[in-house]
């Protein structure tokens, strides 16, 4: 059973424009949700994290959308660079515990 | 200040063999969580330890076991091998569980580990 989902396993962007990255979550309970970027033969690289009492959270040029009632998460990336191409996981945790949930990932293509 | 490191950074082992992936946590990290990633697939959750103690587990066989040492740097081992153990093994570390304030809840992957099965 798949708790966390990222439907889209791929998405392309020109340069310049927004990249919209989208997860679903199954478990009402989950407190905490963190995006990661992945490039090919590397680790995971944190970029932003948001709580469930927020619904918004804002970095440089990412922002992370919580809806609880759709149990649904997004990463926007304004203006998208051809540097931010790789993969974007999404992970989500239950309050008592740091086992965190990962999505399978959306590889997001960044045209120049 | 280091990151999370882990060695060796590929790793070749034959069906049947045991492998040791090693991890050092980022300075004054004391939990320390293994992931395994297989070709294609998402990040599936192995082990979290925290000041020593094993505090969660994901669904693999008994096979996969690991061990913190004081120090709070990790080892993660897989007996009898097969070929499906085949993938990336990624090692994280976050502050102790429960902490508030900023990255309080977050946790850093390292590089990871290739693990080959021939």
């Amino acid at each position: 059973d798949q708790q966390v989902k990222q439907n889209s396993p791929s998405l392309s962007v020109q340069e310049g424009r927004i990249s919209i990255l989208n997860c679903d979550y199954t478990n009402s309970m989950f407190d905490y949700f963190l995006w990661y970027k992945k490039y090919p033969a590397e680790g995971p690289t944190f970029l932003i994290s948001i709580s469930s009492i927020k619904d918004k959270n804002e970095d440089g040029r990412f922002t992370v959308f919580l809806n609880k009632s759709a149990k649904h998460l997004s990463l926007h990336i304004v203006p998208s660079q051809p540097g931010d191409s790789a993969v974007y996981f999404c992970a989500a945790k239950a309050p008592g515990t740091y086992k965190y949930i990962f999505g399978t990932g959306t590889r997001l293509k960044v045209l120049a | 200040e280091a990151g999370v490191t882990q060695s060796p950074t590929h790793l070749i082992k034959t069906r049947g063999q045991q492998a040791t992936l090693r991890c050092s946590p980022i300075s004054g990290h004391t939990s320390v969580y293994w992931y395994q990633q297989a070709l294609g697939l998402g990040l599936q959750f192995l082990l979290w330890y925290d000041e020593g103690e094993e505090r969660n587990r994901g669904n693999f066989p008994p096979r996969f076991s690991g061990r913190q040492f004081p120090n709070y740097s990790s080892e993660l081992n897989v007996n009898a091998l097969e070929l499906e153990d085949s993938a990336l093994y990624l090692c994280a570390s976050s502050k102790l569980f429960g902490t508030q304030g900023p990255s309080g809840n977050t946790i850093y992957f390292g590089e990871g580990s290739w693990l080959t099965v021939v």
